[in-house]
């Protein structure tokens, strides 16, 4: 396992229509993060996940994303009519340990782009 | 409400010159501090990392340097080279999430 694998790389969609954006962590990492990052800016959080078990979330996270794990290895993020607004790279980050701390590495990202 | 702010936004540092970049945070309960450097189109990539148990830490070209009572922490890359041209973030991490600084552009010129 070389690192944490995003798919797609490049995403345009058109407004309204859903997305669904998949992350493969680094096999032995329990814990696994979404990000979101705007261009010029810096990461901003949006979940967390520890195994399967969803165990924070972002006020940034509004009721159109949803984010799932199952059986705690790969991990899905969801965004449900989408708005120009979404428009931006997202990055998964998988750690390994007790607690949400450590080493975090991310992912290459996914660019959406929303016409 | 900016958590953690860093400066500058962009340096330009001649090839084997000493790149300085400042972040300063103001939540104590912050614990852990890492950098990471982004090349366009790619994800961020952990540099180097510290506690405030400690004052510094080097790795190679690579130096944090922690001060706990000013709340504020740097990295500093020794014998700056063009291929260290990129963007680099600092974080502060208190719970769960990291929380990234703005960035800064660093351009090494050869």
């Amino acid at each position: 396992d070389t690192g944490v694998s995003q798919d797609p790389r490049h995403k345009i969609t058109k407004r309204g229509q859903n997305v669904t954006f998949r992350c493969d962590p680094i096999s032995e990492h329990n814990r696994l993060y979404w990000y979101r990052q705007t261009l010029g800016q810096g990461p901003e959080f949006l979940t967390y996940f520890q195994n399967e078990a969803q165990l924070e979330k972002s006020r940034l996270l509004s009721d159109r994303f949803s984010a799932e794990r199952p059986k705690g290895s790969f991990s899905t993020l969801e965004i449900q009519r989408t708005e120009q607004g979404d428009s931006a790279m997202y990055l998964c980050a998988s750690s390994f340990g007790a607690g949400g701390k450590g080493e975090a590495f991310f992912g290459q990202g996914t660019r959406l782009t929303v016409v | 409400q900016q958590q953690v702010k860093q400066s500058p936004q962009s340096l330009i540092v001649q090839k084997g010159g000493i790149s300085i970049i400042n972040c300063a945070y103001e939540n104590t309960a912050f614990d852990y501090f890492p950098w990471y450097q982004q090349f366009p189109g790619k994800g961020p990539a952990l540099l180097i990392a510290i506690r405030p148990d400690v004052s510094e830490k080097k790795e190679g070209r690579f130096t944090i340097s922690f001060n706990k009572s000013a709340k504020q922490f740097s990295l500093h890359i020794m014998d700056s080279q063009p291929g260290d041209s990129a963007t680099y973030f600092c974080a502060a991490q208190a719970g769960t999430a990291l929380i990234f600084g703005k960035g800064t552009t660093l351009s090494v010129s050869s």
